[in-house]
């Protein structure tokens, strides 16, 4: 079946550098994006969105990217920070957020002091 | 903001037996409801949907008789873990969904279940 997948299965990165998280998705008819941070022995906590009629949208240290050409999404977290180090899961689904969820792989990220 | 809870967090069973995990949407109503799996270092994988006052509609590949789903109002669903086994042995997190034109989607904190 179609799915969601990651490029990098762990991402280490230093205190106060930015941190790209990649996202490869394979069904042309989702037409919306969620970035989820998962803690150890927690839910998915939620990040940020961005629907497919956009190309970039920014929150709070965070930036989404998608080009739905190659099919691929991002997640960029400025001046990463001991508090970011968390697996990242990329999620799609058509029409709206409460609909069916499909995850990607995940994307452990490491924080190093 | 929306809060889903989850009971109990853990639970360590033996072989055999049944464990059923409550899933609560605490201060909104949920339309549907959502029962995912996932195995350590692994992502989350959905069992079912779960939408009230009806039959759950499970993903391929899930036995409906052993992992029974219940959503009997718009704050509560639970799932049912039959003769356990310890392949059971998983992370299972719930998520609710509350209605309205966005239909965002808030998952709880999940549970740990341990079959000995």
């Amino acid at each position: 079946g179609e799915s969601v997948g990651l490029h990098l299965p762990t991402l280490s990165v230093q205190e106060g550098d930015n941190s790209i998280i990649n996202c490869a998705y394979s069904n042309s008819a989702s037409d919306y994006f969620i970035w989820y941070k998962q803690e150890s022995g927690k839910g998915p906590q939620f990040i940020i969105d961005i629907r497919s009629n956009m190309d970039k949208r920014q929150g709070q240290r965070v930036t989404v990217l998608l080009n739905k050409t190659v099919k691929h999404l991002s997640l960029q977290i400025a001046a990463t920070q001991p508090g970011d180090s968390a697996v990242y899961f990329c999620a799609e689904t058509k029409g709206a957020a409460g609909n069916k969820l499909t995850f990607g792989g995940g994307t452990r990220v490491l924080v190093k002091p | 903001g929306a809060v889903v809870s989850q009971h109990p967090s853990w639970v360590i069973c033996k072989s055999g037996t049944s464990v059923k995990i409550e899933c609560r949407s605490l201060d909104f109503q949920a339309t549907t409801m959502f029962w995912y799996r996932q195995f350590p270092k692994q992502s989350l994988m959905l069992m079912a949907t779960s939408n009230e006052g009806s039959k759950a509609t499970y993903e391929q590949g899930v036995e409906k008789d052993k992992f029974l789903i219940n959503h009997a109002s718009l704050t509560l669903s639970t799932l049912t873990v039959t003769s356990a086994h310890p392949e059971d042995s998983s992370f299972y997190i719930c998520s609710a969904s509350l209605a309205g034109p966005v239909r965002e989607q808030y998952f709880g904190p999940g549970t740990r279940l341990t079959v000995t």
